[in-house]
């Protein structure tokens, strides 16, 4: 079984503030997803990196996908109340069976007050 | 976003009893999947569906079933309910094997007392 790692759990900062989440692995992902998810509600899909190395920007987002294909962060700028929520990464592949499957990191929950 | 919908979206059931969840998608999407998620545990594949009448196992598949007559239509039944199945479940679907973008549904809290 592939383990995806997240870190840290919680995060709780002031509006304004940058943060960093990490998601970390010993196996090779063909892809790795980032999700955020509102209490309530299913994972809504950010952005998907394919490349090692890549770099992806949403707006206040940037998400990185490791030179090996075995780690991704996410980082935002100016954190705003609406950025809280549950980020999830999501790995494919890793090889073995049903290796096209996704491996989902256990999440960061977020919080960012006013 | 794709039109998903599972229903219920909450039930409280005893142990024991047989539940059957449903997801319905309007997308035509060819894959689709079933998690549960748990606090600690994060999301867990439990079936997913390759195609109309083609099914696999996931993680953690003892003590569910699932079914899919139709492409829009994905089952999930517990055949007889344990507490331990108390979770929240959340259906997914996917284009296609490229990029692996899922779209999940809302949803469904599942109570077995």
């Amino acid at each position: 079984t592939q383990l995806l790692e997240q870190s840290p759990q919680f995060l709780s900062i002031q509006e304004g503030e940058n943060l960093t989440v990490y998601c970390n692995s010993s196996s090779v992902f063909s892809s790795l997803q980032w999700y955020r998810q509102e209490p309530g509600e299913g994972p809504v899909l950010l952005v998907t990196v394919v490349t090692g190395g890549e770099v992806k920007k949403l707006k206040r987002l940037t998400f990185q996908f490791g030179d090996a294909r075995k780690d991704s962060s996410l980082h935002i700028t100016a954190a705003q109340p609406g950025d809280t929520g549950l980020y999830l990464c999501a790995g494919e592949g890793g090889g073995g069976a049903g290796s096209y499957q996704l491996t989902f990191g256990k999440g960061t929950k977020l919080s960012v007050i006013p | 976003d794709a039109g998903i919908t599972q229903s219920p979206r909450h039930k409280v059931t005893e142990t024991g009893t047989p539940v059957t969840l449903r997801c319905h998608q309007t997308e035509n999407h060819r894959y689709m999947y079933w998690y549960r998620q748990d606090p600690g545990h994060g999301l867990r594949l439990i079936h997913y569906s390759y195609g109309v009448k083609d099914t696999d196992k996931g993680e953690v598949s003892d003590g569910y079933s699932v079914s899919r007559s139709k492409t829009e239509d994905f089952l999930l039944t517990l055949e007889s309910a344990t507490s331990s199945q108390t979770s929240v479940y959340f259906c997914a679907t996917e284009v296609d094997r490229v990029g692996n973008e899922q779209y999940f549904g809302p949803g469904t809290r599942l109570t077995v007392t």
